[in-house]
């Protein structure tokens, strides 16, 4: 049973540049949030795909866009690129139905020069 | 909103002996809790949970964790550590609005 995937692993960027992000949920999870996760601090929260629309939102800037396909696998985009992007970008997948347990992918690490 | 605190950045244990690490949350009603372990350049993995029930949970890989409604608190505990322990722990509370808060994170490092 496939967890819950991330590519690229790794990602070098200038700014103004744009990025796309990809996650592939857990197996028979319909439900997908991203998070950002700073050198040091915990992950915050960005947005939260459900039925191929956003349900739920933290405090990042429009430049910050997602979307959900129909077989749940979900895009981060992320553009005009900042220095302060540059940050581990963490998917989580759940059940929407299951509560709030989420399981992580291994994350993207995105460097923006 | 919710927010957690987890007071300690950075423990040292040696190995054998026992861990907790402190974890306390701010939320008006009863959270949803979690505590996750996160090796160096890995994603997260889920240790254990607290939804409802028994206020003391056990998880993964030796881990348990007590839920104290009176004081806040979800504290992780280990009896005996090993040297793969080592990794950073987070605390995270989830609410109605869907989104986990989690806290700043606590280093472990395990001595022999």
């Amino acid at each position: 049973d496939a967890g819950v995937t991330q590519s690229p692993t790794h990602l070098i960027k200038t700014r103004g540049q744009q990025v796309t992000l990809r996650c592939s949920p857990k197996s028979g999870h319909d439900t997908v949030s991203w998070y950002q996760q700073a050198l040091g601090q915990g992950p915050q929260f960005i947005f939260q795909y459900y039925e191929e629309e956003e349900r739920q939102r933290g405090n990042f800037p429009d430049r910050f866009s997602g979307h959900q396909f129909p077989n749940y696998s979900s895009e981060l985009n992320v553009n005009a690129l900042l220095l302060g992007d540059s940050a581990l970008y963490l998917c989580a997948s759940s059940l929407a139905s299951g509560g709030d347990t989420q399981y992580f992918g291994p994350g993207t690490r995105l460097t923006v020069l | 909103a919710q927010s957690v605190t987890q007071p300690d950045i950075h423990i040292t244990v040696s190995e054998g002996a026992s861990l907790e690490l402190r974890c306390n949350y701010s939320y008006g009603a009863t959270p949803y809790l979690f505590w996750y372990v996160q090796s160096p350049g890995q994603g997260l993995q889920l240790l254990l949970k607290y939804f409802s029930g028994d206020t003391l949970v056990q998880g993964i890989k030796g881990f348990e964790a007590e839920f104290k409604r009176s004081q806040s608190s979800f504290n992780l505990r280990k009896p005996s550590v090993h040297w793969s322990d080592a990794a950073e722990y987070f605390c995270a509370v989830g609410a109605d609005d869907y989104k986990l808060s989690f806290g700043a994170g606590t280093t472990v490092t395990v001595r022999a």
